[in-house]
């Protein structure tokens, strides 16, 4: 059963509108949630991560929405830019553990 | 920012050999992973090391696998031998500590290919 799902497997939007990129998961222990932003060839860097406790993250155009009693959030990615086009991963790990679980990503592609 | 070196970026090897792959993980950090990821998909967590010792290791780090960071020199991979489920990107990532709010730093990966 995997722990971590993304969806939509890929998006496609144009320059200067919101992606909504969604995330959900199982284990009920997952209490940290950062997602990952990866380029070909590359290594994933974080992007921007919420706990928890917190029922939103925003950062400049990055907004995360989490809705624990639903085990769901998503990443908002506003005035999107070509530059954004990559593939996003959610991610989550719970206290006691360093060890991340990851979704499958979803490929996101912003057309000028 | 931080980063973290993988060596080589790509490592081509015929089935049943051993194969090492290093990882120069950031200077002050104390928590090394390995993360096995197929053709640009999930990121599949293998083993976090600390102290010298294996903390936490998944089903997918296989007997063939082991890791070692002698001295503080690369934190490496080893497979041996290998096999063709092995062909993968391995992606070393360090953290200074462990806990939720500790930001994970990843490397460039290593592409590995077995034939």
């Amino acid at each position: 059963q995997q722990q971590v799902r993304q969806s939509p497997q890929s998006l496609t939007v144009w320059e200067g509108e919101t992606a909504i990129l969604n995330c959900s998961y199982e284990n009920s222990a997952f209490d940290y949630f950062p997602w990952y932003q990866q380029f070909p060839g590359e290594g994933p860097a974080l992007l921007i991560s919420i706990l928890s406790v917190s029922d939103k993250k925003e950062d400049g155009r990055f907004t995360i929405f989490f809705n624990k009693r639903e085990k769901k959030l998503s990443l908002h990615i506003a005035d999107s830019q070509p530059g954004d086009s990559a593939t996003y991963f959610c991610a989550a790990s719970d206290t006691n553990t360093g060890k991340l679980t990851f979704g499958d990503g979803t490929v996101l592609t912003v057309k000028p | 920012g931080p980063k973290v070196l993988q060596i080589p970026s790509h490592q081509i090897i015929d089935m049943g050999q051993m194969v090492t792959l290093n990882c120069d993980p950031v200077s002050n950090h104390l928590y090394f992973y390995w993360y096995k990821q197929i053709l640009g998909q999930q990121m599949e967590f293998l083993v976090n090391f600390y102290n010298g010792k294996v903390m936490e290791k998944s089903k997918l780090f296989k007997d063939q696998f082991s890791v070692e960071r002698p001295d503080g020199s690369y934190f490496t991979l080893k497979i041996q031998p290998t096999a063709l489920e092995d062909s993968a990107v391995y992606f070393c990532a360090s953290s200074q500590d462990r806990g939720t709010n500790e930001r994970l730093f990843f490397g460039h990966g290593t592409k590995l290919s077995v034939l």
